[in-house]
């Protein structure tokens, strides 16, 4: 079993659609948790980053995470084309971990006009 | 943000020789780089862990002798793949932390360099 479970996809939304990432893990010492998106052969972008459970919001984008259940979500609002790209969430643990990121395997999102 | 500049972007070699890709963090000090390799439609995979004036710390099953990493600055690290065959054909990316408090680091990225080894 791996340490983070992310669905493949593809997930095919509308424009506009609520979109909802979500990933599982199984470690329970990781303390920190982000969202990268990554386009096309390119490197990853940081969109969200959280500390332990709870929510935040960054515009569109709204990230929670319950450590309690070892489920992270990030939430899309009102989803653009631009929006489509792979996304992948990262954790880590603590102190000298903290560097050492663990990754999903990335959901790919398409969001049609 | 931080800046990772990675180059080159892409490079086609023959089987047999040498590759080296190169990371620079251009407005901070990059204490330790990480180096990892995305193949199509997977996650990116940890190769290799570099700290400024020390030795890698290589992942199981990484080859350290045919990945080899300097980080000889605090701002430049390079991955040199050495007699690339085939099968090293991936998207390599690096990237650069910042120090410090190691707890609330952000990783930065590079824009990856996409090795095709003919």
């Amino acid at each position: 079993q791996k340490e983070v479970e992310q669905d493949p996809g593809p997930l095919s939304v509308p424009e506009g659609a609520i979109v909802s990432l979500n990933c599982t893990y199984s470690n329970s010492a990781f303390q920190y948790f982000m969202w990268y998106r990554q386009y096309s052969r390119k490197g990853p972008e940081l969109l969200m980053y959280t500390y332990s459970s709870g929510n935040k919001e960054d515009g569109r984008f709204t990230a929670q995470v319950d450590k309690s259940s070892k489920y992270i979500s990030l939430f899309i609002r009102d989803s653009q084309p631009s929006d489509s790209a792979t996304y992948l969430c990262a954790m880590s643990g603590a102190g000298n971990a903290g560097n050492m990121l663990t990754f999903g395997g990335g959901t790919r999102l398409m969001v049609k006009p | 943000g931080a800046v990772v500049s990675q180059h080159p972007s892409w490079v086609i070699c023959k089987s047999g020789t040498s590759v080296k890709i190169e990371c620079r963090s251009l407005d901070f000090q990059a204490t330790t780089m990480f180096w990892y390799r995305q193949f199509p439609k997977q996650s990116l995979m940890l190769m290799a862990t570099s700290n400024e004036g020390s030795k890698a710390t290589y992942e199981q099953g990484v080859e350290k002798d045919k990945f080899l990493i300097n980080h000889a600055s605090l701002t430049l690290s390079t991955l040199t793949v050495t007699s690339a065959h085939p099968e090293d054909s991936s998207f390599y990316i690096c990237s650069g932390s910042r120090g410090g408090v190691l707890t609330n680091e952000k990783l930065f990225f590079g824009s990856g360099t996409q090795l095709s080894v003919l």
